[in-house]
């Protein structure tokens, strides 16, 4: 079968650093999204990576490792708005979309 | 502003009654999608339209129906709804180019309760 895990929640402090680990096993690889999920709102795209390395944008940066089936999502400067679900998928060989279900965050002052 | 747009907000419905969910979009993207969200979940594709062409997901209710009767404009039809329906549905689109990178626009949701 296909799958992405993710870890169901994880908490941090305002100011500081986070990181959101994504591993994937998929029926081939197209590439990788991360959105962002305010409660009770739609996903918006965050990144995309398709090749091994790190993608940086602004606060937010993301991270691909192929050969081990691996993303992470690293979040800077911690601000409050920064709660969210914060979604990983894989676009596998047919190009459909595989979902994890999510990594709740948790911003404390 | 270009978007994808999604009526209405909340939606309350009782059991076994049909309800329509409506999606539009200025986008003018080929692709739209229907996912199912239940809370703490992963969305779930229901189906998708490929301009008029329509792909069914193999494990989506028959109860689920969807129309498209233009570019512009999509509806979700929940011909019987159980309780196991209560979810957001999110209406998506994009442009259907095909490459790796495209990327998907969401509207803001229904959130369906029934009661």
């Amino acid at each position: 079968g296909q799958n992405i895990d993710q870890p169901t929640e994880m908490t941090a402090t305002e100011g500081a650093i986070v990181q959101i680990n994504c591993t994937y096993q998929t029926s081939g690889f197209n590439g990788l999204f991360w959105y962002q999920q305010h409660a009770g709102e739609a996903p918006t795209f965050l990144s995309y990576n398709v090749l091994d390395g790190l993608e940086e944008k602004g606060r937010f940066s993301s991270f691909l490792s192929r050969s081990k089936g691996y993303s992470y999502l690293l979040l800077k400067e911690l601000q409050m708005k920064d709660s969210a679900s914060y979604l990983c998928a894989v676009k596998n060989s047919n190009y459909q979309l595989i979902w994890g279900a999510g990594t709740k965050l948790i911003i404390k002052p | 502003d270009a978007m994808v747009i999604q009526n209405p907000r909340y939606q309350v419905t009782q059991f076994g009654k049909p309800v329509t969910l409506s999606c539009s979009q200025t986008l003018n993207h080929n692709v739209m999608y229907w996912y199912q969200q239940k809370s703490s979940q992963a969305p779930k594709l229901l189906f998708h339209y490929y301009d008029k062409d329509f792909n069914n997901e193999a494990d989506t209710p028959d109860n689920f129906q969807s129309r498209r009767p233009n570019t512009s404009f999509c509806f979700l039809d929940i011909r019987s709804p159980g309780l196991g329906d209560t979810a957001m549905y999110l209406c998506a689109t994009s442009s259907g180019e095909g490459r790796g990178n495209e990327k998907l626009f969401f509207g803001s949701g229904t959130q369906l309760s029934v009661l």
